[in-house]
């Protein structure tokens, strides 16, 4: 079966400090990975995403993401987290024979709280 | 341009009313998706229309649901007759559906059920 763990509910984090929003699928094809924010009262924004070539994939708002496939993990992550990161982040995956749809399996979401 | 947009923001029914929520996507953007997140839990499918036809109702949770999309423009996820469990955030999403593209996302309707 199909699916997207997102195993922290709430990552906590200094400002200036890194972060890591953790992420790890399951898919029976080639994944094609996506991470989403949500801002209150928001849509959820795309921040990047991971189809083929370099497992590093650098998105929005200074976020790059790591794409692991012997742990078959997606980790987001960013250097210096900022105040205004804090928000609802999902991980999402397309099962890349689901053809082209955007038909996405999303992650239960993590609330990144980042602390002046 | 504008983006994806829903309303009502929130809407709070009784058991066994009917709601009809509704989503206007970017204009030129032929797909439309419904999700739902329910009781903060991970966010699931509902639907898929490309233009007017429905590509893909496989997340459709039973027949008290209806999804339509006239004319290919706005949607609408009418619900009849609502139950305590539909209660949850409905999200819309469109994209011009080119492969892998990203999705577009309105701000949701949060339908509370009582």
């Amino acid at each position: 079966a199909q699916s997207v763990a997102q195993p922290e509910d709430q990552v906590n984090v200094a400002e200036g400090n890194p972060l890591t929003v953790k992420c790890t699928y399951s898919v029976s094809g080639n994944p094609y990975l996506f991470w989403y924010v949500q801002y209150p009262n928001r849509g959820l924004q795309f921040l990047l995403k991971y189809i083929t070539g370099d497992n590093l994939v650098k998105g929005s708002y200074g976020f790059e993401a790591e794409f692991n496939k012997s742990q078959t993990s997606f980790h987001l992550k960013k250097p210096s987290a900022l105040v205004s990161d804090s928000a609802l982040y999902f991980c999402a995956v397309r099962d890349g024979r689901s053809g082209n749809t955007g038909k996405l399996i999303f992650g239960q979401g993590t609330t990144l709280q980042v602390k002046p | 341009e504008a983006g994806v947009t829903q309303f009502p923001s929130h809407s709070v029914i009784e058991k066994g009313q009917t709601v009809t929520l509704r989503c206007d996507p970017i204009s030129g953007h032929d797909n439309l998706y419904w999700y739902r997140r329910v009781m903060g839990k991970e966010i699931k499918f509902l639907l898929h229309f490309v233009k007017e036809s429905k590509q893909d109702e496989s997340g459709m949770p039973n027949n008290r649901f209806l999804a339509e999309r006239t004319g290919g423009t706005y949607s609408t996820l009418k619900v009849q007759p609502a139950e305590l469990e539909d209660s949850g955030v409905y999200f819309c999403a469109s994209s011009l559906g080119r492969v892998n593209e990203k999705l577009f996302f309105g701000s949701g309707t949060q339908l509370s059920v009582l």
